[in-house]
């Protein structure tokens, strides 16, 4: 069965401060590794997919990284509209389909 | 475009009373599609998901259930809440033959039971 953890589960930053979100996996054989952002009282919104160790994705601020074990989003110099919770999910083996974790809720104060 | 509409967005239902929460989306064809939920303090637990018309794979057993009578609709559906079905329910889709896990969600309808 596939487990996906999250740490930590919240996080209170200041604008501008830079910080790492963990998801830590175990899967029999990764299909994928996926980033979403939820924001409060709303579905979550896609961000990246890696497939494989070694592989890295960015969009704006964010940047996803991924190991055999983890994967990391760093957070280079947060806005406030960086707020959200965030979720880590994978896929593995015959299933396309992902397992989440809990997220990190993420709070940017200005 | 694809867009994905769920509804109702909220709702208070009392115990022991029907549910139906309805889900499709536009622009795309024959979408894999996902009833998700969401309780305080949890994870997105999947709770049915569809690849086809009529073809409906349940993974967590419960007094809920899903159809699919059109190509783009996804119902879900219970005959007798309970005070446990409370939560917030995702919709999603993915495209048809990608196995790649990238979901795409609706805005969610919060459901409580009292």
């Amino acid at each position: 069965e596939d487990q996906v953890t999250q740490s930590p589960e919240a996080l209170r930053l200041q604008e501008g401060e830079s910080s790492s979100l963990n998801c830590s996996y175990t899967v029999s054989g990764l299909r994928g590794l996926f980033w979403y952002r939820q924001d409060p009282g709303k579905g979550p919104e896609f961000l990246f997919t890696l497939y494989s160790a070694g592989e890295e994705k960015e969009k704006e601020r964010l940047k996803a990284t991924l190991t055999k074990k983890e994967s990391f989003l760093h957070i280079t110099a947060p806005k406030p509209e960086d707020s959200a919770t965030y979720l880590c999910a994978v896929a593995s083996g015959g299933s396309y389909i992902p397992t989440f974790g809990r997220g990190t809720s993420l709070i940017v104060h200005p | 475009s694809q867009t994905i509409h769920q509804w109702p967005a909220t709702l208070v239902q009392p115990v022991g009373s029907p549910l139906s929460l309805e889900c499709t989306v536009e622009g795309t064809s024959n979408p894999n599609l996902y009833w998700y939920r969401q309780a305080a303090g949890r994870g997105l637990q999947l709770l049915f998901y569809s690849v086809g018309i009529g073809q409906i794979s349940s993974e967590v057993p419960q007094n809920l259930s899903a159809s699919r009578p059109q190509d783009r609709q996804f119902i879900l559906s219970s005959k007798k809440l309970l005070l446990s079905d409370s939560g917030f329910y995702l919709c999603a889709w993915s495209e048809w033959g990608r196995t790649t896990g990238e979901l795409f969600f609706g805005e969610g309808s919060r459901l409580t039971v009292l």
